[in-house]
This record gives structure tokens, sequence and C-alpha cells, in this order.
């Protein structure tokens, strides 16, 4: 079993709707949690991090975590073409200084 | 804040030459450094970590021989590829964080470089 789990998609939404990426992970004491987007051909870059439980809000972008079904979730509203790219979910293990990456979903916004 | 430089971002060379890549954090000390391989269409493989001042941990399946990753100080990491030959083409990104001692801190990327090995 994978440490972190992901749908590879692709995902396609309409312009301005909302996206809704999952993201499962497999270690209980999994601490801190991010969002990555990927550009083709680009490297990744970060967009959220999130380390409690709920929702974490900035600006068209919520992530959630709920630690107890080991879940984290990103919604992107009011999506748009430029949202189109891979998003990464990342894991880190408490004291191990491990990250461990899903291996992406593909996101499609049509327009 | 937070960038990662990475030098350079295309490199084509001949089968058996040996290329050096740097991975600089710009604004902050990284006590550790990630290097990652990727394929096109597939996704991020982790290599290697390297902490400041220390020997790298490599991932199974790496050749450390082969890939030659130095971390001299707490701005600069440096991955080579020695005598590359066409199948080491692929997409290398380095990351930086200041994670060693907490983990709540995230991987800062560099924009990767794209190795081409003729």
């Amino acid at each position: 079993q994978k440490e972190v789990e992901q749908n590879s998609g692709p995902l396609s939404v309409p312009e301005g709707a909302i996206a809704s990426l999952n993201c499962t992970y497999s270690d209980r004491v999994s601490q801190s949690f991010f969002w990555y987007r990927q550009y083709s051909g680009k490297s990744p870059e970060l967009i959220m991090s999130i380390y409690s439980n709920g929702d974490k809000e900035d600006g068209r972008f919520t992530a959630q975590l709920n630690k107890a079904s080991q879940y984290v979730s990103l919604l992107i509203r009011d999506s748009q073409p430029s949202d189109s790219a891979t998003y990464l979910c990342a894991v880190t293990v408490y004291n191990f200084n491990k990250f461990y990456f899903g291996s992406g979903t593909k996101l499609n916004v049509k327009p | 804040g937070a960038v990662v430089s990475q030098h350079p971002s295309r490199v084509i060379c001949k089968s058996g030459t040996s290329v050096k890549i740097e991975c600089r954090s710009l604004d902050f000390q990284a006590t550790t450094m990630f290097w990652y391989r990727q394929f096109p269409k597939q996704s991020l493989m982790l290599m290697a970590t390297s902490n400041e001042g220390s020997k790298a941990t490599y991932e199974q399946g790496v050749e450390k021989d082969k890939f030659l990753i130095n971390h001299a100080s707490l701005t600069l990491s440096t991955l080579t590829v020695t005598s590359a030959h066409p199948e080491d083409s692929s997409f290398y990104i380095c990351s930086a964080s200041t994670g060693f001692h907490n983990s709540n801190q995230p991987q800062h990327f560099g924009d990767g470089t794209r190795l081409s090995i003729l």
C-alpha cells in the first residue's frame, strides 16, 4: 500500500465550477499536509499547507483535513483554465523528516 | 521568500559525459535538500535526501556512485550524474527544506534541470 494515494484523473470541470481533489494517506502519525501544483514540464510549486483538522482557506483554494478518516482534500472555487495542472498531495511523518508525495491528480478546466 | 535556484535549466551532452547540477536556497538555510527525477507523464521519484555536512541517503535502486550528491553548505547542494548515458535523460528537480528538526516545514522546489544525453 502506498503511503499517499490520489486518483490520477484526469478530472475535468467546466470553467467557474468547483474542483475537488482528494488524497488519502496510510500513516496515522502523519503530521503535516501540503498541496503542490505542477504544470506540464515545470517543477512543483507549493499552494497550501494544513496541519490541523478542519478547513483552511486561501483565496480560491480551501484545504480540508480529516485525520480520523486519514484524508486531505483541496477545493478550487471558480476554476479557471489556468488551474489546469497536476496537483500533488504531500504528507510528512512526524520526526522522520520523510515526505511522501502522491502520484498526482491531473485537473483539466474547460473554457 | 523560500526561493530555490537550480542551475542549469537544460543540458544536452554526449554519452559518457559527467554533468553537475547545482541547487541553491537563496533566502533561507536549507538543512535538508532532496533530489528527484521525473520521467514524462510520471510522478516524482525521490532519488536521495541530503543533510548539510553529512552523507546523502539514497533511495533503494539509486546508484550512489552514479549520482554523486554533495551538500557542503546550508545553501548549496550539487548532484553529479557521472558518465551519463541516454537512459539517464530525465527531468531532475531539487527541493530544499528547513525541516530537519521540524517536519512541519514544506519543501520548496527549484525549477528543474532537463537533461538530455545523446
